[in-house]
């Protein structure tokens, strides 16, 4: 199985900063890795996938980058509703998902 | 628009069964593979299974196959999460999604998700 690591587990951060957000690979799983977002009470929401390609609606301050085992999500300027947990997903090799990054206010 | 509504979660005694279904409405079900995910209270995402849009194959994660099972109606746009012989491990919020690609080679992303159904399995 690939076991997703992400870093840090939670980001502290004001509006309008930006948001590094970390996902390691214990093997490499080539451009295979997502990203989703989820706030409370609610179901995730897709992101990025194929490592770097905006689902549909998704607005251009987020981007994915990264390949094999080291992915990078950036969120270039925070909106007061970006403020949520972070997950990351592989399907290189059935499908499994990061222990997630929480972005809270500062 | 798409609309993914899960129902049937409910509190079960461990050993006993459940099934869940999810009711989709706003795109061709049938040319979708769907999947279904969990999240157990205050924790991750785990994958569950998958069933291809044509209902032709079906996998499982380790920790439910030979107790779940995943199904399809493409009739009535309805999928379906048999679970049977419950742990107390088996207690999360479960999701359906939508497979990002449609027809025979998903992908495994998932772009559309329900609002969730709550299984707690507990004696």
């Amino acid at each position: 199985e690939i076991v997703l690591t992400q870093s840090p587990a939670t980001l502290s951060l004001s509006p309008g900063e930006r948001a590094t957000l970390s996902c390691r690979a214990s093997q490499s799983v080539s451009s295979y890795l997502a990203w989703y977002q989820q706030k409370r009470g609610q179901a995730p929401r897709l992101l990025i996938y194929d490592a770097s390609n905006r689902a549909t609606g998704i607005p251009a301050r987020f981007s994915g980058s990264g390949s094999g085992t080291d992915f990078t999500l950036t969120i270039s300027s925070l909106e007061p509703e970006d403020f949520a947990v972070y997950y990351c997903q592989q399907r290189a090799n059935w499908f499994t998902f990061g222990p997630g990054t929480k972005v809270d206010i500062k | 628009q798409v609309q993914l509504v899960e129902s049937g979660g409910g509190v079960d005694q461990p050993g006993r069964s459940l099934r869940l279904s999810c009711a989709a409405s706003g795109f061709t079900f049938s040319s979708y593979t769907m999947h279904w995910v969990r999240q157990a209270p205050g924790k991750g995402l785990e994958w569950v299974a998958v069933i291809l849009y044509d209902g032709s194959n079906k996998y499982y994660a380790d920790s439910v196959k030979g107790r779940f099972t995943i199904s399809r109606d493409n009739s009535k746009n309805t999928l379906y999460l048999q679970m049977n012989s419950l742990r107390a491990e088996d207690t999360a919020m479960y999701y359906c999604a939508r497979d990002l690609q449609s027809g025979y080679n998903y992908i495994a992303y998932f772009d559309y998700w329900g609002r969730g159904t709550l299984v707690t399995v507990s004696s």
